[in-house]
């Protein structure tokens, strides 16, 4: 069983598209991050969140923290095919953190 | 400046034998870590450590998987009587500290014929 729950698994859009994906967990975390990870490529990270409630953006892509610290959401706006990848989030208790098995983005030109 | 960098890039073996993979981190990175991912699957954690020590292996599936960081900076990942689900992308990531942001290695690909 995942701790951290990632959907959709996959999406397929185009270009132009906004989105939206999201990671649940029945746990509370210290923090969360998103990473970004391309084929033959380890996982880069995009943002941490540690505040409930939080907002962060990057450019297209904003980022929310849950309240209760348990789940965030990452939108993009206008996606591109250059934001193509696996999205992962990872949740940080104490020492340790611990990924969702992602969601594959693919944006078609 | 370098990023970590892991050792070999692809690597096949067979059933039953033993396989090393190596981890360069970031120099002056305290904290390392092993991860491993199947296909279609998140990291998986396995080990870190702080320093030469190995601060949390509670990870590693069993005792065929072991690894050592003798110097607090290079890392070897120890894989025993290699078995076909062991067959997966193996990362490396290190930190300044703990709790600190993990920078990636690009992987190295085991596959188990």
């Amino acid at each position: 069983t995942q701790l951290l729950e990632q959907s959709p698994q996959f999406l397929s859009i185009q270009e132009g598209e906004n989105l939206t994906v999201y990671c649940n967990s029945s746990s509370v975390f210290s923090s969360l991050q998103w990473y970004r990870q391309e084929p033959g490529e380890g996982p880069v990270l995009l943002v941490t969140v540690v505040t409930g409630g939080e907002v962060k953006k990057l450019k297209r892509l904003t980022f929310q923290f849950g309240d209760a610290r348990k789940d965030s959401s990452l939108h993009i706006t206008a996606a591109q095919p250059g934001d193509t990848g696996l999205y992962l989030c990872a949740g940080r208790r104490n020492n340790d953190m611990r990924f969702g098995a992602g969601t594959r983005l693919t944006v078609k030109p | 400046g370098a990023g970590v960098s892991q050792t070999p890039s692809n690597k096949v073996t067979e059933k039953g034998k033993y396989v090393e993979l190596r981890c360069d981190p970031i120099s002056g990175h305290t904290a390392l870590y092993w991860y491993r991912q199947s296909l279609g699957q998140g990291p998986e954690f396995l080990i870190y450590f702080q320093g030469t020590g190995a601060a949390d292996d509670s990870g590693l599936p069993n005792d065929r998987f072991f690894a050592v960081r003798p110097e607090g900076s290079v890392s070897t990942l120890k894989i025993q009587r290699t078995e076909r689900g062991d067959s997966a992308v193996y990362l490396c990531a290190s930190s300044l500290g703990v709790r600190e942001t993990q920078y990636f290695g690009p992987g190295t690909r085991l596959l188990v014929l």
